[in-house]
């Protein structure tokens, strides 16, 4: 089945210094990746995307690159800053053989991050 | 103004007890879902609904009945709870474009505690 992994958490950082989150996955086809992030109390709200191979997403200082070779899809961030306090999901959807998808989103298991001053 | 809305924020009662949950989105898509999200934050969906229509059900109790009036609301009732009910419940709502590749959009969750 398809599954996506991401490194334990949590995760805490001073503020200005560099974060990577690892996320590997599983996919049976051609999955659309994507970084949700949930800051605390809020529902979740998407951060970036890829739907191809080598394709970058980017927002808000964050990355994250479509490695198909080694089926990942880390998220890094140059400087982080306090308001980036949140716990950080990695997800995929997976398009059928005839290129529509339900939509289904298969979650990592979100990575907590806390950004001190 | 709010895309996805969901009632109640909060929601404390007692096991056996019935209880459901509304979510109406105001942007005009066709597709909604609901997620569960547990105490350790995984996220996992339950069920998923295209034009009133039920697409995904994964596996949730029939405990759990979904009911789509129309496109733009899907509520979540749920009979005889039990203390393992205990979570957040996400709904969410997207566009149905090929290749899967569309955000979905979360309202901001009901907090059910059963006691």
């Amino acid at each position: 089945g398809n599954s996506v992994t991401q490194m334990e958490g949590p995760v805490t950082l001073s503020e200005e210094a560099f974060l990577t989150i690892n996320c590997t996955y599983t996919a049976t086809g051609y999955p659309s990746l994507f970084w949700y992030v949930q800051y605390p109390g809020e529902g979740l709200q998407l951060l970036l995307k890829a739907t191809k191979a080598d394709d970058k997403g980017s927002n808000k200082g964050f990355e994250a690159t479509y490695r198909k070779e080694t089926t990942s899809f880390h998220l890094e961030k140059g400087s982080v800053q306090v308001s980036d306090s949140a716990v950080y999901f990695c997800a995929l959807t997976l398009a059928n053989a005839g290129g529509t998808s339900y939509g289904k989103l298969t979650f990592g298991q979100g990575t907590i991050l806390t950004v001190h001053p | 103004d709010t895309a996805v809305s969901q009632t109640p924020k909060y929601l404390v009662t007692q096991m056996g007890n019935d209880k459901s949950i509304k979510c109406e989105q105001n942007l005009g898509h066709d597709t909604m879902y609901w997620y569960k999200q547990d105490s350790k934050k995984f996220l996992k969906i339950m069920f998923s609904y295209n034009n009133k229509e039920l697409i995904i059900n994964e596996t949730v109790p029939n405990r759990f009945s979904p009911k789509s009036p129309d496109k733009a609301h899907l509520n979540l009732h749920i009979n005889s709870l039990e203390l393992g009910d205990s979570a957040v419940y996400f709904c969410a709502s997207s566009h149905e474009l090929a290749g899967g590749s569309d955000e979905q959009f979360f309202g901001p969750g009901t907090r059910l505690t059963v006691l």
